[in-house]
């Protein structure tokens, strides 16, 4: 079955520092993965996905991730972080891989603090 | 272009009732896929519909229903309200085939007490 897992619940980082957010999952065949951020009482934002390709992806306001297949990981990056970051982060895989349905299996989510 | 709508943004209801939630895709999306978010369960996904059919469903009693129309709006409802059904109802929308990526809503919050 598949499976995303998010290991932290929260990460703390200064603005202007670098932050990564960790994402491991578990399918079978070739992943589809995605990132989304979720502000407070809005729906979800679409961030960057990877289906195919380069294994670093670059994505909306300058978050980029690295898919890594050997480690099964899809790890969330921004070079500076910045205060307006803050937010809820999902990683989610899509699901089942025939037919071209879409069903999203997500993450339990990190919460992102960036402190000034 | 619109993003997806959600109506109501807010509903509080009484075990026991019924409830029916609409969403309205983005234009030219042919997908439409519905989950439920809550603070112990996460998200989880409740099912799919395109092209007027349902083609995936998670494992939710069935209770939760939904539909879709002619011009891709959808619908879901829920009989039977419990108190564990409080939670935030997001929609989303996907181009179909050749489109991954999947365009949420705002939700709706229901509360049921």
């Amino acid at each position: 079955a598949q499976s995303v897992a998010q290991p932290e619940d929260q990460v703390n980082v200064a603005e202007g520092n670098p932050l990564t957010v960790k994402c491991t999952y578990s399918v079978s065949g070739n992943p589809y993965l995605f990132w989304y951020v979720q502000y407070p009482n809005r729906g979800l934002q679409f961030l960057l996905k990877y289906i195919t390709g380069d294994n670093l992806v670059k994505g909306s306001y300058g978050f980029e991730a690295e898919f890594n297949k050997s480690q099964t990981s899809f790890h969330l990056k921004k070079p500076s972080a910045l205060v307006s970051d803050s937010a809820l982060y999902f990683c989610a895989v899509r699901g089942p891989f025939s037919g071209g349905y879409n069903k999203l299996i997500f993450g339990a989510g990190t919460r992102l603090a960036v402190h000034p | 272009k619109a993003g997806v709508t959600q109506t109501p943004r807010y509903l509080i209801k009484t075990r026991g009732q019924q409830v029916t939630l609409s969403c309205s895709p983005i234009s030219g999306h042919r997908s439409v896929s519905w989950y439920q978010q809550t603070p112990g369960q996460g998200l989880q996904f409740l099912f799919e519909y395109f092209s007027e059919t349902q083609r995936n469903k998670g494992n939710f009693p069935g209770r939760f229903s939904g539909r879709q129309f002619s011009n891709s709006r959808s619908e879901m409802n829920v009989s039977t309200l419990e108190l564990g059904d409080s939670a935030l109802y997001l929609c989303a929308s996907t181009l179909g085939r050749g489109g991954y990526e999947q365009y949420f809503g705002p939700g709706t919050r229901l509360t049921v007490t």
